[in-house]
């Protein structure tokens, strides 16, 4: 069973930091990885997919890895700003006729003006 | 052109009453999903429809009844609602069997008085 940790569960970094989140997960045969952010009360959005094929993926500020043999992922993200305050989830899809994707519990970011 | 939509995006209700969420993707996705992110966030996979056909359920009680009329479509129906299943469910879409990403809807609110 596919189990994916994010921690800490709650990060906060003053305006400006450059910063590091977190995910690993147990089952390393997976098609992708997907980083989503979650705004209070709203739905998710998807930031960055990575294949299982790819090492990493970049979009503007963010830029997150997958090392699948070791069952980790990271999302970067350079110079944040107190936009950036979210929940970021990190899920996995798993490999195989019926897969699914499982969550991790996220990482509430503030960032600090 | 919203790509996965769900209606209502509130339903509050009493104990015991029978409700439906409906969800609709114009992605061509072949695949359909519906997730509960309870008061903790942790979001976790309730179903999954393939082509109308039910491919992933979780361990729900059966009081929650999804249908697929047809691939663009799956709606969520919970008779005699409970004051535990207040949460907030997404719907999603992807395709099956390749390597793409989930699109999320914006989530149903649910509260249970």
């Amino acid at each position: 069973k596919q189990e994916v940790t994010q921690i800490p569960a709650a990060l906060s970094v003053p305006e400006g930091e450059n910063l590091v989140l977190n995910c690993s997960f147990t089952d390393s045969a997976i098609y992708n990885l997907q980083w989503f952010r979650q705004d209070p009360g709203k739905g998710l959005t998807s930031l960055l997919l990575i294949q299982s094929s790819q090492r990493e993926q970049t979009s503007g500020r963010l830029n997150a890895s997958l090392d699948k043999s070791s069952g980790r992922s990271t999302l970067y993200i350079a110079a944040s700003q107190p936009g950036d305050s979210a929940t970021y989830l990190c899920a996995v899809r798993g490999a195989g006729a019926n897969s699914k994707l499982t969550f991790g519990k996220g990482i509430t970011l503030s960032v600090r003006p | 052109d919203t790509a996965v939509s769900q209606t209502p995006k509130y339903l509050v209700t009493q104990m015991g009453n029978d409700k439906s969420i409906k969800c609709e993707q114009n992605l061509g996705h072949d695949t359909m999903y519906w997730y509960k992110q309870d008061s903790k966030k942790f979001l976790k996979i309730m179903f999954s429809y393939n082509n109308k056909e039910l491919i992933i359920n979780e361990t729900v009680p059966n009081r929650f009844s999804p249908k697929s009329p047809d691939k663009a479509h799956l709606n969520l129906h919970i008779n005699s609602l409970e004051l535990g299943d207040s949460a907030v469910y997404f719907c999603a879409s992807s395709q099956l069997g390749q390597a793409g990403g989930y699109t999320f809807g914006s989530g149903t609110r649910l509260t249970v008085v």
